[in-house]
C-alpha cells in the first residue's frame, strides 16, 4: 500500500466553480499534514498545513480526517491561476521527512 | 521573503563523474533537506541534516552520495559517481523547526 495516494485527475473544472479532492494516507502515527501545489517542473509550494480542526485560508479549506486517515482539500471559486498539481503531503516522524503523494492535477478553464 | 535559493539550475554531467548541487538554506533555519523528483514522479525523500550531522536517510541516499555544511550559510549533496537513473530535479528545502518545510527552486541534474 502506498504511504500516501491521490486521485491523479485531472479535474477539469469551470472557472468560478468548486472543485474537492481526498488524499489517503497509511501511518496513523503521522503527525503532520499539508497541501503544497507544485506548476509544471517548479519546486512545490506551501498551500497551507491541515489542522485537525480543519481549517480555511480564503477560499482554499483544508480537513483532516484521523480515524479515517484521509485528508481533503476545497477550492472554491476556482481562478485560472489555480491551475497546477495540488500534492498532499505527510509528516511521520520528527526530524521532519515528509512523504508526498503523487499529486492531484487541477485544470481550471476559461 | 527570505527565500532558499540553489545552484546551479541545470547540469549536466556524463555518467560516472562526481557533481555538487548547492543551496543557501534560509538564514535563520536549523533543518535542511534534499529531496529529488524523478521526471513524472513523486517527490521523494532523500536525508535530514540538523546541528551538522545526518538526522535520517531513505534508501535512495547510498554511499554515493553525502551531504555538507561547509560553512554557515550554503548545504550541499555530493553524488560520486553519477548514474544514469540519477537523473532528476534536485530540491533543496529548509525549517525553522521541524515542520513546515520550504524548498529552493531545484536542480535539474541530466546524466548522459
Amino acid at each position: 500500500r502506498k504511504e500516501v495516494e491521490q486521485d491523479p485527475g485531472p479535474f477539469n473544472v469551470p472557472e468560478g466553480a468548486t472543485v474537492a479532492f481526498n488524499c489517503t494516507y497509511s501511518n496513523s502515527a503521522s503527525q503532520s499534514f499539508f497541501w503544497y501545489r507544485q506548476d509544471c517542473r517548479k519546486e512545490p509550494k506551501l498551500l497551507m498545513s491541515v489542522y485537525s480542526s480543519g481549517n480555511e485560508d480564503g477560499r482554499f479549506t483544508a480537513q483532516l480526517n484521523r480515524a479515517s486517515q484521509y485528508i481533503s482539500l476545497l477550492i472554491r471559486d476556482s481562478k485560472l491561476s489555480d491551475s497546477a498539481t495540488y500534492l498532499c503531503v505527510v509528516k511521520g516522524d520528527s526530524w521532519g521527512k515528509l512523504q508526498f503523494g503523487a499529486g492531484t492535477q487541477v485544470v481550471v478553464t476559461p | 521573503e527570505p527565500e532558499v535559493t540553489q545552484t546551479p539550475s541545470h547540469q549536466v554531467t556524463q555518467m560516472g563523474q562526481e557533481v555538487i548541487l548547492r543551496c543557501v538554506p534560509i538564514s535563520n533555519h536549523l533543518y535542511f533537506y534534499w529531496y529529488r523528483q524523478i521526471l513524472g514522479q513523486k517527490v521523494e525523500f532523500l536525508v535530514s541534516f540538523y546541528n551538522n550531522e545526518i538526522s535520517e536517510k531513505s534508501e535512495i541516499f547510498d554511499d554515493q552520495f553525502s551531504v555538507e555544511r561547509p560553512d554557515g550559510s550554503n548545504f550541499t549533496l555530493k553524488i560520486r559517481s553519477t548514474k544514469l537513473e540519477d537523473s532528476a530535479m534536485y530540491f533543496c528545502a529548509s525549517s525553522p523547526v521541524t515542520d513546515t518545510q520550504y524548498f529552493g527552486p531545484g536542480t535539474r541534474l541530466t546524466v548522459l
